[in-house]
């Protein structure tokens, strides 16, 4: 499968323990996203990377959260002290970013309850 | 701030009936894609827009972005009981590299 990946798919942890994310991305891809999504709701952007840059950081994203992609391909968003508003599906997504096109593909979705 | 409202938030049609979701942006958009989700799955990519006006058509989907680059609409023609699931734009804002969704469409049909 070459498409987004992303591990764990399922996680439930107990409020203050920290949490951690890993995404591949599709290989050629040199653009990364992070978003949030709760049941009912749209997903909600949390960061992006180009490379290994993070160009961009939503007000959603507390100093709890962090974001890396230390070598411009896979990545890993951390919750610290997780609290119960956290528990939503994590999703990641990647593109190949050219002109105006700029395709988002996005991975399956880690879940995380927090109890 | 950036926004995209999509209507209706949920529509129940009979098989065979058409069905549409309106995305309008509060800003002018780069483009605008579409995605599809079933419950308890993930966004699937369905389609994007960049043009002005451009219509595209995947079987009896039929998708299209405003002259002004600030609305968009997916149509489907006789629904299946495959259609269901929640339909949502997203749309890159000029001068933007994000996708902001809008709410979605949860799309129910009753065979």
């Amino acid at each position: 499968d070459t498409g987004v990946s992303q591990d764990p798919r399922h996680k439930i942890t107990k409020r203050g323990q920290n949490v951690t994310f890993r995404c591949d991305p599709i290989s050629e891809h040199n653009r990364l996203y992070w978003y949030r999504q709760t049941l009912g709701q749209g997903p909600e952007f949390l960061t992006y990377f180009q490379n290994e840059a993070q160009l961009e950081k939503s007000r959603l994203l507390s100093d709890r959260f962090s974001a890396e992609r230390p070598k411009g391909s896979f990545s890993t968003l951390e919750i610290q002290r997780t609290e119960q508003g956290d528990s939503a599906m994590y999703l990641c997504a990647s593109s190949l970013a050219s002109g105006r096109r700029n395709t988002i593909y996005f991975g399956e979705g880690s879940w995380l309850t927090v109890v | 701030g950036q926004q995209v409202m999509q209507i209706p938030q949920y529509q129940h049609v009979q098989e065979g009936e058409d069905f549409t979701t309106y995305c309008n942006s509060s800003t002018t958009l780069s483009n605008i894609q579409w995605y599809k989700q079933r419950p308890g799955g993930h966004p699937v990519f369905l389609i994007q827009l960049v043009k002005s006006g451009e219509v595209k058509k995947q079987k009896r989907l039929t998708f299209q972005f405003g002259e002004a680059k600030k609305n968009s609409s997916l149509h489907i023609t006789a629904t299946q009981t495959t259609d269901v699931g929640t339909y949502f734009c997203a749309g890159v804002m000029e001068y933007g590299n994000k996708l902001v969704f809008g709410a979605g469409t949860i799309l129910r049909v009753k065979s």
